[in-house]
């Protein structure tokens, strides 16, 4: 049973361009979570989605960032007009049908974007 | 700020000794999960701790909740080398639905 794949594993981009990151979760995950890691930090919430849905976008930056989750394909993290400020290290993680109370979450190997 | 806040940040040990870590969070939670972080990769998920329970093992890990502190602490016995890594603390907090919140994390260095 594979893991929770990312792609890519690194992302260079400059200023202004766009950041796409691809999250594919574990088979059966019907949940897909979103974190960033600045450097020496703890992870921080983004978007939590369920398919074609978005559950809760709290942690998400009003503009420039957006989420997804279709009903075919990958979850996708799109960074528009990126800045050096968000250079950092995204995860992606999945798990499967909630129960309500919060359960193990299984994480990719991250997206480690560098902004120039 | 932090939902939880580790300490220490750094440890260093020598294998064979034990390492605790410690976790304090503010506010009500549903459970309190222990990840790991090696450098550079991504996070592996160690023990899960309902806010009704207050301790749980794992082979070489023993997590203790005190909920009337807000405080969480992770053991790891007999350490070795390859435990070296940074170590988070993440709550679900009450009413917060499935989001983890992390702490800042503790770096643990165990040297031959």
């Amino acid at each position: 049973n594979a893991g929770v794949m990312q792609n890519p594993r690194h992302l260079v981009r400059r200023r202004g361009q766009e950041a796409r990151l691809r999250c594919s979760p574990m088979k059966g995950h019907s949940h897909v979570y979103w974190y960033r890691q600045l450097p020496e930090e703890g992870l921080k919430f983004m978007v939590y989605l369920q398919k074609e849905n978005i559950i809760d976008e709290s942690g998400m930056p009003k503009e420039r960032f957006s989420a997804e989750f279709p009903k075919e394909g990958p979850s996708i993290l799109r960074i528009q007009q990126v800045v050096r400020g968000d250079s950092a290290a995204y995860f992606c993680a999945s798990s499967p049908l909630a129960l309500g109370g919060g359960d193990e979450q299984f994480f990719g190997p991250g997206t480690r974007l560098t902004v120039l | 700020s932090q939902q939880g806040e580790e300490d220490p940040q750094a440890l260093s040990i020598q294998e064979g000794e034990n390492a605790t870590m410690n976790c304090s969070y503010k506010t009500s939670i549903n459970n309190l999960q222990w990840y790991r972080q090696n450098s550079g990769r991504g996070l592996v998920h160690l023990i899960l701790i309902r806010s009704n329970e207050r301790e749980k093992h794992s082979g070489r890990l023993r997590v203790t909740l005190d909920t009337s502190k807000k405080s969480s602490s992770l053991l790891i016995t007999a350490s070795r080398a390859a435990d070296t890594a940074s170590y988070f603390c993440a709550t679900v907090i009450t009413g917060g639905g499935n989001k983890l919140t992390f702490g800042t994390g503790t770096q643990l260095k165990v040297e031959l």
